[in-house]
């Protein structure tokens, strides 16, 4: 059980266009999604936690016009970089928990290249 | 000075050998405290949780908390080549996860 799927997996753009991320918990239902960011060899900065149906709570520093968090259902949560830079290139993991419960569960990571 | 302290290693053993993965922090608020294991270009995968001090066992893994120390340890036992990851520690404040910096491990064969 808790399966949470992501897609693309891996997604390369040219720089200025946007990209959109899927977050799914596949077996159970997901009240609060939390989206990281990686670099390599780095641990995982918490960028954006989000509730159903309410807007996301964004950490210190996150731009978030730039990142466009959506969570309509209480399976899915969307993340949008909106006009992608090289700099925007990283590994994105989104996370999600059930109702009342600390345990977060991962995604597989989506790897994100902009040219 | 960081809120969780985890040395990056990386670590190398031998096959077989004992494990010793450890975690430090700062803040006596943390609530639960899990031990992650992250393969190259993979999501982390939840492998301990636990929230009071004391061990928790599981398989060849051990978690190990101490909270009058403000120290958190993994035990693996028999370790094998396919646990060369990277082992992150996280603990919760208010519904977040603070992560370590990841410890880096090799298993050769």
């Amino acid at each position: 059980g808790a399966v949470v799927s992501q897609h693309p997996s891996w997604v390369i753009c040219k720089s200025g266009t946007s990209v959109k991320i899927e977050c799914r918990s596949l077996d159970f239902q997901a009240t609060t999604m939390f989206w990281y960011r990686q670099f390599p060899k780095q641990s995982l900065m918490l960028m954006a936690t989000s509730n159903e149906g309410s807007k996301a709570t964004y950490e210190q520093g996150v731009e978030k016009d730039k990142f466009l968090i959506n969570h309509a259902s209480l399976t899915l949560s969307t993340l949008t970089v909106t006009s992608a830079h090289p700099e925007d290139s990283s590994f994105y993991i989104c996370s999600a928990t059930a109702d009342r419960q600390e345990t977060q569960y991962f995604g597989p990571g989506t790897r994100l290249l902009v040219l | 000075q960081k809120e969780v302290e985890q040395d990056p290693g990386p670590l190398s053993v031998p096959e077989g050998a004992i494990v010793s993965l450890n975690c430090t922090y700062s803040n006596s608020a943390f609530q639960y405290f899990m031990w992650y294991r992250q393969y190259s270009r993979k999501g982390p995968e939840l492998l301990m949780y636990t929230y009071s001090s004391g061990n928790k066992e599981d398989g060849r893994f051990t978690a190990q908390v101490d909270k009058s120390s403000k120290y958190i340890s993994l035990f693996i036992r028999d370790s094998q080549p396919s646990d060369s990851a990277t082992y992150l520690c996280a603990m919760t404040l208010r519904g977040k996860l603070i992560f370590g910096q990841g410890t880096e491990l090799s298993v050769k064969p």
